[in-house]
């Protein structure tokens, strides 16, 4: 029963653009506390991707980036590749909840 | 570079303790940058938050599970635990230990280093 929607899924040819929703509510993104995103590859431990909104850890391509407005955030994939097939997961900090939330989670396949 | 590495039992009954232990190297366990932190994954579901621990010892629980979590913190052992009581085949996840690190307000903290993950069943 996560606070944070994200879509089941989310498709694409290799080389396009996709994007991924997070939409939350005012005790959580709307509030302005920030967002970070995860990549679970399939039989892995997640592994962080975004953090703070839009910031990319040393290593993580720029083909990814994250933003966030009012209360969703969106992570975007440019130029997808088919290593990038995987779970993705939004996190943020809900005050309701006075702790961590992570979204539903997204699969994105690549075609 | 740290390094987390959770261990414990893979199989627990029905009513009774979980209790899973979450080994730190390569970087102190009571370093004021960092709190640690337990997640949860039953299988082919999303990933749920637990429980986080400061440095200093000071829990946080997920308010779904408060009343049968605990997490503590060892720094001699540079290691941090986690019991779930009562468990039931719901709580049947892979269990994960995290490192958090953030900005200067502690809500902004995030999870930038995971264990593998180890598979707890629940199940007589």
């Amino acid at each position: 029963q996560s606070v944070l929607t994200q879509p089941p899924s989310v498709s694409g040819a290799p080389g396009q653009r996709v994007t991924i929703s997070c939409t939350g509510s005012s005790t959580n993104i709307g509030a302005g506390y920030d967002v970070h995103w995860y990549q679970q590859l399939p039989g892995r431990a997640p592994k962080l991707l975004i953090f703070l909104n839009n910031n990319r850890p040393s290593g993580v391509p720029d083909r990814f980036s994250g933003s966030r407005s009012g209360t969703s955030a969106s992570l975007s994939i440019t130029g997808l590749q088919s290593e990038d097939e995987a779970d993705y997961y939004c996190q943020s900090y809900d005050s309701t909840l006075s702790g961590r939330v992570f979204g539903t989670g997204t699969k994105v396949t690549v075609l | 570079q740290v390094q987390l590495q959770e261990s414990g039992p893979g199989l627990v009954k029905p009513s009774e303790t979980l209790s899973l232990t979450c080994i730190v190297t390569g970087d102190s366990i009571n370093n004021r940058r960092y709190y640690w932190g337990w997640i949860r994954q039953p299988p082919g579901e999303a990933l749920e938050w637990i429980a986080t621990i400061s440095y200093n010892g000071i829990p946080y629980y997920n308010p779904s599970l408060k009343s049968r979590v605990t997490t503590s913190i060892d720094t001699s052992k540079n290691q941090f635990s986690l019991s779930l009581t009562s468990v039931t085949a719901a709580d049947t996840a892979v269990f994960y230990c995290a490192r958090l690190v953030g900005p200067t307000y502690v809500s902004g903290y995030y999870f930038d280093n995971w264990g593998l993950g180890t598979l707890v069943t629940v199940s007589s």
